[in-house]
């Protein structure tokens, strides 16, 4: 019964490949998103999902994107891989508005472009 | 340029005393301050938060103290226990921001036996 659940939790790739990072919450929250932490292990927001609708895209690569088919999944995909798309990356979930910043963690994908 | 910071990027502790970790942040409009902590291979998980109308909030062993005119939080863990040996996360937000949050760099907490 894991709250938000991500798959797969590792993955090894060539450069250039395209891949998908699933995620699932079972929490009943309206909003999603996906983070990236990189090598300095800051957490930097990439993606942010309302109700199936994009509220918050930070500078990103549109090799990068986005793919919510109902409020309880919210898929990446990433095409051309690069090297350095090497990072770890967190998919979360909550409510959105006053008093809901609490944000729920997938337990995160490691991602490896060689 | 980081808005929230985390200056210590690893505190030591022994085990039963008192850890005080420290954030920093730079945005007088962030409204809302929060603490994750996370361990390794695991996602961050909510720890406690602090609205900027009050200036403590205790939750158990675990205390944030907010100074608003220095811009400056603290977690205050008493006493210190070897499960608590984590990398704790300082983040803030702010309405205009969608409610955006915005992450320091974290402290790794070790807490010796």
């Amino acid at each position: 019964d894991t709250a938000v659940s991500q798959t797969p939790k590792y993955l090894v790739t060539q450069m250039g490949n395209d891949k998908s990072i699933k995620c699932e919450q079972n929490l009943g929250h309206d909003t999603m998103y996906w983070y990236k932490q990189d090598s300095k292990k800051f957490l930097k927001i990439m993606f942010s999902y309302n109700n199936k609708e994009l509220i918050i895209n930070e500078t990103v690569p549109n090799r990068f994107s986005p793919k919510s088919p109902d409020k309880a999944h919210l898929n990446l995909h990433i095409n051309s891989l690069e090297l350095g798309d090497s990072a770890v990356y967190f998919c979360a979930s909550s409510h959105l508005g006053r008093g809901q910043e609490t944000q729920y963690f997938g337990p995160g994908t490691r991602l490896l472009v060689l | 340029d980081q808005q929230v910071k985390q200056n210590s990027p690893s505190l030591s502790v022994q085990e039963g005393r008192i850890s005080i970790l420290n954030c920093d942040y730079t945005n007088s409009m962030f409204d809302y301050f929060l603490w994750y902590k996370k361990y390794p291979a695991e996602g961050p998980t909510f720890l406690i938060s602090i609205s900027s109308i009050k200036d403590k909030n205790e939750d158990g062993r675990f205390t944030v103290f907010l100074n608003k005119s220095a811009k400056h939080l603290s977690l205050h863990i008493v006493p210190s226990q070897p499960g608590d040996s984590a990398v704790y996360f300082c983040a803030a937000t702010e309405v205009r921001s969608n409610y955006q949050l915005i992450w320091g760099a974290g402290t790794k907490l070790i807490i010796k036996p």
